[in-house]
């Protein structure tokens, strides 16, 4: 089955700074990468996907990048905030498969004011 | 507030004893996902709807536990004869497509 894996676990930036998240899969037939932010005692909330026929998305200060030859995709948020602050996942899925959502372990952003 | 919902948000229980809970997915979302999440951890998929039809279980759903959606709306999930293992977040999740799974608040369980 599939696997995602996410770093860093953990990450600190100044303000105003930009973060990086990186991620690969496993699956081949993957095409469908969904990012959530999950904030602490909170549902997980999708802030920005990729589908593989893009390379690249952009939404205000967040991006995300997906090289599928090499199974990889980012997430990169400039001029953070403190806002900013929480639990980031990614995730792949088959959307004509299984439809299952297949998640990394997480990346705790700090933003430092 | 037309967002998915769930219920109980905590839940307590005595090892053994039998638990369900219940999503309430946003309207017109004929796909509906349930996964767990433990502490430190992204979510897992437990197993998922497209209308009434359970179309996909995970080898994390034992036979303690069973999911349904009757007449395609609302779901439950049941766990009988709770152990401390089971204790976790259960997330929900719909979606119109199948595309953007959007997350309940989760039930919270506790097996003491």
């Amino acid at each position: 089955g599939e696997n995602v894996e996410q770093h860093p676990s953990t990450l600190s930036v100044q303000e105003g700074d930009s973060a990086v998240i990186k991620c690969t899969y496993s699956d081949s037939a993957s095409n469908y990468f969904p990012w959530y932010k999950q904030e602490l005692g909170k549902r997980p909330q999708l802030i920005i996907d990729i589908r593989s026929n893009v390379g690249e998305k952009k939404d205000q200060r967040i991006a995300v990048t997906l090289n599928k030859t090499a199974k990889h995709f980012s997430l990169h948020i400039t001029e953070t905030q403190p806002e900013d602050s929480a639990v980031y996942f990614c995730a792949a899925s088959i959307p004509r498969g299984n439809e299952k959502l297949t998640f990394g372990t997480g990346t705790r952003l700090t933003i430092i004011p | 507030d037309t967002g998915v919902s769930q219920d109980p948000r905590h839940k307590i229980t005595k090892r053994g004893q039998n638990v369900t809970f219940r999503c309430d997915p946003i309207s017109e979302h004929n796909r509906l996902y349930w996964y767990r999440q433990t502490l430190g951890q992204g979510p897992e998929f437990l197993t998922y709807f497209q209308n009434e039809a359970q179309l996909e279980k995970s080898r994390l759903l034992s036979d303690r536990f069973s999911a349904e959606r009757p007449k395609g709306s609302f779901s439950t999930l049941e766990i009988q004869r709770t152990e401390q293992g089971d204790s976790a977040m259960y997330l929900c999740a719909s979606s119109f497509s199948v595309y953007e799974q959007y997350f309940g608040p989760g039930t919270r369980l506790t097996v003491t």
